[in-house]
């Protein structure tokens, strides 16, 4: 089945610590987003990507990071430098004309 | 920061009512408005208008694009329980890919 897979759908995190959200897709889409998503507020875009090695910074960067070394994958790191990572964590991919298909989203706690 | 503005926030209308969900955009290289459903994790795709003028129809839900006015609607006939969620109202750019949405509308549908 085509789709897009967001992994794990819960994540535990200490204070201080460094985690990564796994995206993978095998729609064959050239973009792939993340967007972060607290109550009341929509989807506040993270980091975008339409090309593998290269992405880019969207409204919320500070405190996260991105790698698109496969056109399939688009993996997130939240850093310590995030202070507020406590959310729900949603990514996409699609193509320009045809739309766009989300993952299941991943949320994230700190502990 | 290129940005949507959807209203209202929150709706709560009885199950039959017809509602009118808004969503207005900054005009910066505009290259298309979609809209999606969010009842509990993945958003749905429901439409996406690129032509102004042309309503986009999917059983009671519909929508249409001004582009001269920078706003969309969304609208949905005879509502029914199912269509609590939230909507989504997102816009890309023509000259990169950056996919923005609004804060959504929560629709609550009551019996």
């Amino acid at each position: 089945d085509g789709g897009i897979t967001q992994s794990p759908k819960y994540l535990f995190r200490k204070e201080g610590q460094n985690v990564t959200l796994s995206c993978e897709q095998n729609l064959n889409h050239d973009a792939m987003y993340w967007y972060r998503q607290d109550p009341g507020q929509g989807l506040r875009l993270i980091y975008y990507s339409q090309i593998v090695n290269d992405f880019q910074k969207g409204d919320i960067a500070e405190g996260y990071s991105v790698s698109r070394e496969k056109k399939e994958s688009f993996p997130l790191t939240v850093t310590s430098a995030q202070k507020n990572p406590t959310a729900f964590y949603l990514c996409a991919s699609g193509q320009r004309d045809y739309g766009y298909t989300f993952g299941s989203g991943t949320r994230l706690t700190v502990v | 920061e290129d940005k949507v503005v959807q209203s209202p926030l929150s709706l709560v209308v009885h199950e039959g009512d017809t509602v009118t969900l808004n969503c207005s955009y900054e005009v910066t290289n505009f290259r298309s408005l979609l809209w999606y459903k969010q009842e509990k994790k993945a958003p749905t795709f429901l439409f996406m208008l690129t032509s102004s003028g042309i309503e986009k129809k999917s059983g009671r839900l519909s929508s249409i694009l001004d582009k001269k006015e920078l706003f969309s609607i969304l609208n949905i006939t005879a509502t029914q329980t199912g269509d609590s969620a939230v909507y989504l109202c997102g816009r890309s750019g023509a000259g990169s890919y950056q996919l923005t949405f609004g804060k959504g509308t929560k629709l609550s549908v009551i019996p």
